[in-house]
């Protein structure tokens, strides 16, 4: 099973600032990574896919990038709605996993 | 536009089954795969499995091989999830997502349904 590690757990930030989250997978996965946003009790949202597309109603200060073992998620410029967990999740021979999170809180 | 809408609330014994539904509107029910992810309190997200909706092929994680059941019926537009042997560490809010793209190709979860809380306790 492929694993995938998040950092940081916590990233403390203000409005306006820049995010840079982290996803490592265990092994290749090529561009099979997408990024959720999940706000407390809500469900999770897709956000990014096939590491770098931006899922219908996606804002523009989201983008994604990397390939094979490392990935990132940056938020250009957070906004107040902003603040939630994201979790990354990859796609091998049909079967999925998610990385433990990471949470973008407020400084 | 594209909903799902899953059951209530379930409170269940140790050792007992539960039985979790997913309604789906707004779209071709049979055209696309849906999966099934779980939540423990406070906890990160688990991947489940997915069913084909047109051709009733499924696909689980290994962690709960052998007391995961993933159904559908077409008729009703409804998708189902069974979890057998319960345990206090299935207790959970369970997700219903259904795939992004239709046809043969597996992508990934939007939209998603509400989620379901269950709790297992005795």
């Amino acid at each position: 099973e492929i694993v995938l590690t998040q950092s940081p757990a916590t990233l403390s930030l203000s409005p306006g600032e820049r995010g840079t989250l982290s996803c490592r997978a265990s092994q290749s996965v090529g561009r099979s990574l997408a990024w959720y946003q999940q706000k407390p009790g809500q469900a999770p949202r897709l956000l990014i896919y096939d590491a770098s597309n931006r899922a219908t109603g996606t804002p523009a200060r989201f983008s994604g990038s990397g390939s094979g073992t490392d990935f990132t998620l940056t938020i250009s410029s957070l906004e107040p709605e902003d603040f939630a967990v994201y979790y990354c999740q990859q796609r091998s021979n049909s079967i999925f996993t998610f990385g433990p999170g990471t949470k973008v809180d407020i400084k | 536009q594209v909903q799902l809408v899953q059951s209530g609330a379930e409170v269940t014994k140790p050792g007992a089954s539960v039985k979790v539904s997913c309604k789906a509107s707004g779209y071709t029910f049979t055209n696309y795969k849906m999966t099934w992810v779980r939540q423990a309190p406070g906890q990160g997200l688990e991947w489940m499995g997915w069913i084909s909706a047109y051709s009733g092929h499924t696909k689980y994680a290994e962690s709960l091989q052998g007391r995961v059941t993933m159904t559908t019926d077409a008729s009703t537009s409804t998708a189902y999830l069974e979890l057998r042997s319960l345990r206090s560490d299935d207790t959970a809010v369970y997700y219903c997502a259904r795939d992004l793209r239709d046809g043969d190709s597996l992508t990934w979860s939007d939209p998603w349904g509400q989620g379901t809380l269950v709790t297992v306790s005795s």
